[in-house]
C-alpha cells in the first residue's frame, strides 16, 4: 500500500541555520504530495503542496520539490526562526480511489533555539 | 470565512463508555474525513463522508462509526471505549474531486482521554 517515510527527530537547530527534513514515499500511480505543520496544541496546517513530478511547492520560505525518480519530497528552508519550531508531517494523497484521503508520515519535530 | 470547527476540544471518558465528536466543515466544502492521531504519531485515516454516505474507510473497527448531515456537518462516534482510543481526533474537509491535489483543511481537533 501507499506509505510515507520521514526522518526521525527531533531536529535541533540554531536560528538562521539551514533546514532539511527528508521525506520519501511509496505509491502506485501519481500521488500529490504535501507538507503539513502542527504547532503545539493545535491542528494541522497546510504548509505547501506539489501535484506532479518536478513541481516545487513553496510557502513562508519553505520549499519542497516533487522528485519522481527518487520518490522524495524533502522540505527545506534557508534560514529557520524560533517560530518555526513545530512538528512537520509529510503526506501523500491517494489518487486512485476517486475520493481524496491523506497518508501521513510519523512527523519530524523541529526545535529552533535563539 | 469560518474554517473547520470541532467540538468538544477536550474530553475525558471512562473505558466502556461511548463518545460523540462533532465537526463543521469549511464553508463551501462537501466532504468530511476523520483522522486519529495518537501521541507522537502521524494522523491515521478513519473514514470519509460525502452526500451523507461513508465513501472510504481505514483500518478501524466497527466501534468507530460516523454520520454526515444534510448541512455537511459530521459526527464521529466511538463505542466501548478502550484506553488505546486516547488520541487527538482531527476532522478534515474538502471539496469532492477525482483530483488528488485539492487542499484538505483540518480543524484544531478533539483531545480524547480514556481512563
Amino acid at each position: 500500500g501507499n506509505s510515507v517515510t520521514q526522518m526521525e527527530g527531533p531536529v535541533t537547530l540554531s536560528e538562521e541555520a539551514f533546514l532539511t527534513i527528508n521525506c520519501t514515499y511509496t505509491a502506485t500511480g501519481y500521488p500529490s504530495l504535501f507538507w503539513y505543520v502542527q504547532y503545539p496544541g493545535e491542528g494541522l496546517q497546510l504548509l505547501l503542496k506539489a501535484t506532479k513530478a518536478d513541481d516545487k511547492g513553496s510557502n513562508k520560505g519553505f520549499e519542497a520539490t516533487y522528485r519522481k525518480e527518487t520518490t522524495s519530497f524533502h522540505l527545506e528552508k534557508g534560514s529557520v526562526q524560533v517560530s518555526d519550531s513545530a512538528v512537520y508531517f509529510c503526506a501523500l494523497s491517494d489518487p486512485g480511489t476517486g475520493f481524496q484521503k491523506l497518508v501521513f508520515g510519523t512527523g519530524t519535530r523541529l526545535l529552533v533555539s535563539p | 470565512d469560518a474554517g473547520v470547527t470541532q467540538s468538544p476540544t477536550h474530553l475525558i471518558k471512562t473505558r466502556g463508555q461511548q463518545v460523540t465528536l462533532r465537526c463543521s466543515p469549511k464553508s463551501g466544502h462537501d466532504t468530511v474525513s476523520w483522522y486519529q492521531q495518537a501521541l507522537g504519531q502521524g494522523p491515521q485515516f478513519i473514514f470519509q463522508y460525502y452526500e451523507e454516505e461513508e465513501r472510504q474507510r481505514g483500518n478501524f473497527p466497527d466501534r468507530f462509526s460516523g454520520h454526515q448531515f444534510p448541512n455537511y456537518s459530521s459526527e464521529l462516534n466511538v463505542n466501548a471505549l478502550l484506553l488505546g482510543d486516547s488520541a487527538l481526533y482531527l476532522c478534515a474537509s474538502s471539496l469532492v474531486s477525482r483530483s488528488s491535489g485539492n487542499t484538505i483543511y483540518f480543524g484544531e481537533g478533539s483531545w480524547l482521554t480514556v481512563v
